[in-house]
């Protein structure tokens, strides 16, 4: 079983539509990343958090760390919003992080 | 702008040949990375560098070897020892050790492509 799931692993929608993409962990974690792939491969930090609920434009991140749970929710979707979102956790006895496969997301206009 | 810069973007080796993936950091950086990404998989480090002239394997570093001469360099060698090497590599930085609380910066990545 890996450490990080993310679920679903890829996921339609209709532009405009709200989107929720989901991440468990097992692991104690000092903090949780979200990450967005473009297609070219690159990637790009959206969140880092700890506790709580943090907003940047349409991208919103919550996290519960008694549940071991994160959701990233994105509203009003738009097709530039297709790429794949990666959740990674920091364990609290390491530096490391260890990734979820990620979760393919495309925005259908 | 700052950022991290790695080439080549797409690269093709012979089986038996080493190859080298350039990794160069603007941000000042301390800590730098190598992850592997495989079809389906998560990212997987392969090795990792918190200081110049230090470095230490990750979860799977066989097969590959690093240096970092520099604060802002950290090469990767794909050597033929490794004996699956067709993946993306992604290189990534943070200011300090990620227990710091520091964010990661990762670059475009490479292809490599074993013919």
């Amino acid at each position: 079983k890996n450490e990080v799931e993310q679920s679903p692993q890829n996921l339609t929608a209709q532009e405009g539509e709200f989107i929720t993409i989901n991440c468990s962990y097992s692991v104690g974690i000092s903090a949780l990343h979200w990450l967005q792939q473009h297609p070219g491969g690159g990637i790009v930090s959206l969140f880092m958090l700890s506790s709580g609920k943090k907003k940047h434009g349409r991208l919103i991140a919550t996290i519960n760390i008694q549940e071991k749970h994160s959701s990233l929710h994105i509203t009003a979707s738009h097709p530039r919003d297709s790429a794949v979102y990666i959740c990674a956790v920091r364990e609290t006895s390491g530096s490391r992080l260890t990734f979820g496969e990620g979760t393919q997301l495309t925005v259908n206009p | 702008d700052g950022g991290i810069t790695q080439s080549p973007k797409y690269l093709f080796r012979k089986e038996g040949q080493n190859v080298t993936l350039s990794c160069e950091q603007n941000l000042n950086h301390d800590a730098m990375y190598w992850y592997r990404q495989d079809p389906g998989q998560g990212l997987r480090l392969i090795y990792y560098s918190q200081i110049v002239n230090d470095f230490q394997k990750g979860d799977i570093a066989e097969g590959y070897s690093v240096s970092r001469e520099k604060k802002e360099s950290f090469p990767l060698t794909v050597t033929s020892a490794q004996k699956n090497p067709t993946a993306f590599y992604l290189c990534a930085s943070s200011m300090a050790p990620l227990f710091s609380g520091n964010t990661i910066y990762f670059g475009e990545g490479s292809w490599l492509t074993v013919v």
